[in-house]
């Protein structure tokens, strides 16, 4: 089992261009996250879905879409890319919403000049 | 609202030193609480949990109590190793189920 796969791994992107951030889980979730990771601040919660083709606003969603077309994909697009975008993604899935285990992926550094 | 404190780092410890992870937090209610860790290169995984007081949580020779009378949640170990190095990040699950993140404390140990 792979787990939680990410990609790609690392990314630069000029102001105002847009991307997708692939996560894949093959462990059946129901439950998928995505976060941002910044310095000196915890995780913070984008979006998440509680199944396939649901999406969810999670703490900081202003600038992000979100798309979980099959249960085990769940895609992070960035239409119009921001300085301030500028961080480290780490997606999660889990078994049910809030379970105790969530399980991470390896994270994708975003760099937007 | 729901917050999670966190002392800041890097806490830099010798080999074998005692190593103490102070994370203390607001919430109502009584929340569950977690300790993950981010191995370098790696993702976040979780270390130890509790789910009401006076729990304790234990893996890999970490511990630590859920001391609801100072809303704590320390995390401690009594001899490191240099595997120990990375960051690590205290949590609670809030009442929305979502998890509410400290900001995470980075170890380095020393050989």
């Amino acid at each position: 089992n792979a787990g939680v796969t990410q990609t790609p791994k690392f990314r630069v992107l000029k102001t105002g261009q847009s991307m997708t951030l692939l996560c894949a889980q093959d462990m059946n979730h129901e439950y998928m996250y995505w976060y941002r990771q910044d310095p000196g601040m915890g995780l913070r919660l984008i979006h998440y879905s509680v199944g396939e083709g649901t999406t969810a606003k999670g703490e900081v969603p202003d600038g992000y879409n979100v798309s979980r077309l099959k249960k085990q994909n769940f895609l992070l697009g960035l239409e119009s890319a921001a300085p301030s975008q500028t961080s480290v993604y780490f997606c999660a899935s889990s078994y049910v919403q809030g379970a105790e285990t969530q399980y991470f992926g390896p994270g994708t550094r975003l760099l937007v000049l | 609202g729901n917050s999670v404190t966190q002392m800041e780092g890097p806490v830099t410890l010798s080999e074998e030193a005692f190593l103490t992870i102070n994370c203390t937090y607001t919430a109502t209610g009584y929340p569950s609480l977690f300790w993950y860790v981010q191995y370098p290169g790696e993702g976040l995984q979780l270390l130890l949990k509790a789910t009401k007081a006076d729990d304790k949580g234990s893996n890999k020779g970490f511990e630590a109590t859920y001391r609801k009378e100072t809303t704590s949640f320390h995390l401690e170990k009594g001899s490191v190793q240099v595997s120990d190095s990375a960051v690590y990040f205290c949590a609670l699950r809030g009442g929305n189920y979502q998890l509410i993140w400290g900001a995470g404390t980075k170890l380095i140990i020393k050989p």
